[in-house]
């Protein structure tokens, strides 16, 4: 089944500790992308990948890493957390042309104590 | 860089009336406008999307239109069914591969029956 994998679906966590959440797609897609989404502000990119080692800022990169070694891995770290990055977050995948539908995984609910 | 706004924020209509959700951006140079439905608790799912050198664009009960002009797109769901209760958000991306995406804040649509 082509699917968009997120891990945690869920976390609690403290302020400064350092944590990663993995994003895999089984589909090929060049094209990756992290979101988080805030009640009234919509989704927000943070980082995206047009393809492996090819990795660009969104409009809300600060405070957060991204890495694409592997094609079908985008993983989303956070050095040290703060309380304003509790969100829900959202990865998605596509093929490279824009004509070409995102798919979005299920979700991480982050919440930094 | 590119701003997203969205109207209105919440819109309630009854059972088979139409709905109609309107977004403005501000960069001229965005050329991709997707629009995507968000169920409570669900990931986002793209249901139409229309790019700059076309008008309008139709898919059964749903239909965008685009001015360039004025730099709006409007999202028109006809004969609305209680399951188009969700939440919409429409995007524009300011490259030919819709790599950078900018979301608007959303619309809540309920469809009483």
């Amino acid at each position: 089944e082509a699917q968009v994998t997120q891990n945690p679906r869920y976390l609690i966590t403290v302020t400064g500790k350092k944590l990663t959440v993995t994003c895999s797609q089984n589909m090929n897609h060049e094209y990756m992308s992290w979101y988080r989404q805030d009640p009234g502000l919509g989704l927000r990119q943070i980082y995206y990948s047009m393809n492996v080692e090819v990795t660009d800022k969104g409009d809300v990169p600060e405070g957060y890493k991204v890495s694409r070694k592997e094609k079908r891995n985008f993983p989303l770290i956070l050095e040290s957390p703060s309380p304003n990055q509790t969100s829900l977050y959202f990865c998605a995948s596509r093929f490279g042309t824009v004509d070409q539908p995102q798919h979005f995984g299920d979700g991480t609910r982050l919440s930094i104590l | 860089g590119e701003n997203v706004e969205q109207h209105p924020s919440t819109l309630s209509v009854q059972e088979g009336d139409s709905a109609v959700i309107k977004c403005t951006y501000s960069d001229s140079a965005s050329n991709y406008f997707p629009w995507y439905k968000q169920e409570l608790g669900k990931r986002p799912q793209l249901i139409i999307d229309i790019r700059s050198n076309v008008g309008e664009k139709k898919d059964q009960r749903i239909a965008v239109t685009l001015n360039k002009t004025a730099k709006h797109f409007s999202l028109h769901i006809t004969e609305t069914q209680p399951e188009d209760s969700a939440v919409y958000f429409c995007a524009g991306s300011l490259d030919n591969y819709g790599q950078n995406f900018v979301f608007g804040p959303g619309t809540r649509l309920s469809v009483l029956p």
